[in-house]
């Protein structure tokens, strides 16, 4: 059974600091992975995405990247901000649609 | 441009009552989809589209019905609601298989 699995499920960090989130699935015979951003009882917001193909994706203070032969992928947040404070999810798509992983909680205290 | 619209937002049903949301994208993607949202269960699919006029199953489709008559919508209808379909719904789109996905707001279900 294909999973995702993100670690840790919550984070609280003071505000400018550097945080890793972790995203790891069990299928290497992936097509793209997305990252996405949810804010309490909205919906999600794509923040990037990666083929399969490439190795990262920039955006802005957001760095995403891939590594299909360990399953991971890392989000990868410069100089946190409180208006950062979300749950982040990250999906891989199989053969013909998206498995999430559950997200991670995370808090930038001012 | 309004990308995924879903139709109501919130809504509270009775065991047995029927329903039916409305997903609308106006961006012309082939693929559409259902979610449904758990706490500490992710999101978890329910059927999809990959084209107007055709639908499939997804993960957990017992006690729901879909159809894509138009292909800027996809109606998700549960034709007996239980209390187990209490849950937030969303809809998503894709203009490829495995294309960035774009979602709705969510619709709120409560089931008494």
């Amino acid at each position: 059974k294909q999973e995702v699995t993100q670690i840790p499920a919550a984070l609280s960090v003071p505000e400018g600091e550097n945080l890793v989130l972790n995203c790891s699935f069990t299928d290497s015979a992936i097509y793209n992975l997305q990252w996405f951003r949810q804010d309490p009882g909205k919906g999600l917001t794509s923040l990037l995405l990666i083929q399969s193909s490439q190795r990262e994706q920039t955006s802005g203070r957001l760095n995403a990247s891939l590594d299909k032969s360990s399953g991971r992928s890392t989000l990868y947040i410069a100089a946190s901000q409180p208006g950062d404070s979300a749950t982040y999810l990250c999906a891989f798509s199989g053969t013909y649609k998206y498995i999430f992983g559950t997200g991670t909680r995370l808090k930038v205290l001012a | 441009n309004a990308g995924v619209t879903q139709t109501p937002k919130f809504r509270v049903l009775k065991t047995g009552q029927s329903m039916t949301l409305l997903c609308a994208q106006d961006m012309n993607h082939e693929y559409m989809y259902w979610y449904r949202q758990d706490p500490g269960m992710g999101l978890r699919l329910i059927h999809y589209s990959v084209g107007e006029g055709t639908t499939a199953k997804g993960e957990v489709p017992d006690g729901y019905n879909v159809s894509r008559l138009k292909k800027q919508n996809f109606l998700l209808g549960l034709e007996s609601a239980a209390p187990s379909q209490t849950s937030v719904y969303f809809c998503a789109s894709s203009y490829e298989r495995t294309g960035e996905l774009f979602f709705g707001e969510g619709s709120r279900l409560t089931v008494l």
